[in-house]
């Protein structure tokens, strides 16, 4: 099993700013991901952190809103650009292998709110 | 794309008694199934998982039932205890789509009466 450590846990933030979320994994892992929740909702995933290259996002979330790192196999960022209150929610990192049938290990999540 | 904003079902279970939470899932092609269990404030933990070609799996206290045909997916917790308390959510994924992301389910908020 891996161990994700985010931060920061929590954030209250002014509209327009950016906060950026830091994801750090204790072993080298292949596959991370960015997922939303909103209050009393299921996980939405934003995007896969692909180690070296673009990260790869999902229909409605973009590059421009939400940029995403990934230097190297162990650590990962996301920004929350240009906040606005709607984007108050749960951010979550999460990490898997390669192996088809490995389960994906989750940070404690970010809660963030935008004031 | 977004679930859609709705509150979580609830099950309200006495202590001691088994708890069945039930999943349906939609893509056909989703060859592995875990269920993960949330507290409040925390990350989904992971709880169990089964392979599509299984249709059970049992681990300590729990025991996880696939019905492909329907594409339908259980949990099942036995002795209820009030640390049970928690969202849980199912989640699938499918390798074919080459991205080995999950989609979850929108969960079932468990209560555990003492």
């Amino acid at each position: 099993s891996a161990v994700i450590s985010q931060k920061p846990s929590r954030d209250i933030c002014q509209r327009g700013t950016s906060l950026t979320i830091q994801c750090q994994v204790d072993s080298q892992v292949t596959m991370m991901f960015w997922y939303r929740q909103q209050p009393g909702q299921s996980l939405t995933l934003i995007a896969t952190a692909n180690q070296g290259s673009e990260a790869t996002y999902e229909s409605g979330f973009v590059i421009d809103k939400f940029p995403i790192s990934r230097p190297n196999l162990t650590f990962s960022t996301l920004t929350v650009s240009n906040m606005s209150p709607e984007d108050s929610s749960i951010y979550l990192c999460s990490a898997r292998g390669t192996g088809q049938f490995t389960e994906a290990f989750f940070g404690q999540g970010t809660r963030l709110t935008v004031v | 794309g977004e679930s859609v904003g709705l509150h979580l079902p609830t099950l309200s279970v006495q202590e001691g008694d088994n708890s069945i939470i039930n999943c349906a899932y939609s893509n056909s092609a989703s060859d592995y199934f875990i269920w993960y269990k949330q507290e409040s404030g925390k990350g989904p933990q992971f709880i169990i998982d089964i392979r599509s070609n299984m249709d059970k799996r049992q681990g300590q206290r729990v025991t996880v039932l696939l019905n492909k045909t329907v594409k339908h997916l259980s949990l099942q917790i036995a002795a209820t205890q009030p640390g049970d308390s928690a969202v849980y959510f199912c989640a699938e994924s499918s390798v074919w789509a080459g991205s080995y992301q999950l989609t979850f389910g929108k969960g079932t908020k468990l209560s555990v009466i003492p």
